[in-house]
């Protein structure tokens, strides 16, 4: 089982929005709609940001949000904030019952 | 407040066993799928295996099949990963996680501090 690829980095500027992507195959993140999203500053234990594709656990702000086209799922950060410099990584589901973490992206907020 | 408390790491020579063990509190444990997530030095994440609430069902990653266990005791708030055979590439830092979602464990909304399992001669 691949993992689903995710751009290396991403960066932006406080208050803009950047999208990051996570694309695997229709036996992963196309076949159901079971991707999440995790956030991981250094030297911490990830935190769970989305779930479902699009849902947010309680205690997560809003500008965070997911959405799904196909065999790609995407993470939007609306207002970047410097707090949301860190690594993102996506999670699937898949057809052989397992799951699998896509390569992750560092987020430099500029 | 929920807490899960992994130990059992540290160093072990290529082709030895390890036993992680990870103690969960302040939730309904044996109401919960739990998960071993892995994640080499400088690396990214990978999934190594979770298991059903009442230990019926167990899942793994194709690269530790038949080498590692999952179990766990619900009387004794208690999941476990046995390690065996172990390899250079086994070295990570292993995190037991709460599946958030109640179907599969296919996310985690609680992860413990992680413990470092190194293999190395």
């Amino acid at each position: 089982q691949s993992a689903p690829t995710q751009p290396a980095s991403v960066s932006g500027s406080p208050g803009q929005s950047i999208t990051i992507s996570c694309t695997g195959t229709s036996s992963d993140v196309g076949g159901y709609n079971y991707v999440s999203w995790y956030q991981q500053h250094p030297g911490k234990a990830p935190k769970l940001m989305i779930y479902d594709v699009s849902n947010r656990p309680s205690g997560v702000s809003n500008r965070f949000s997911g959405s799904k086209a196909g065999n790609t799922a995407s993470l939007t950060i609306s207002g970047l904030q410097a707090e949301d410099e860190a690594d993102y990584y996506c999670s699937s589901y898949t057809s052989s019952s397992t799951l699998v973490f896509g390569g992750g992206t560092k987020l430099t907020v500029l | 407040e929920v807490q899960l408390v992994e130990s059992g790491g540290g160093l072990v020579q290529p082709g030895g066993s390890l036993r992680l063990s990870c103690v969960a509190s302040g939730f309904t444990f044996s109401g919960c799928w739990m998960t071993w997530v892995r994640q080499a030095p400088g690396k990214g994440l990978e999934w190594v295996a979770n298991i059903r609430e009442d230990g019926s069902d167990k899942y793994y990653v194709d690269s530790v099949k038949g080498r590692f266990t999952i179990s766990r005791d619900n009387a004794k708030n208690s999941v476990y990963l046995q390690m065996n055979s172990l390899r250079a590439e086994d070295t990570a830092v292993y995190y037991c996680t709460r599946a958030y979602s109640s179907w599969f464990a296919r996310n985690f909304d609680y992860w413990g501090q992680g413990t470092l399992v190194t293999v190395s001669s």
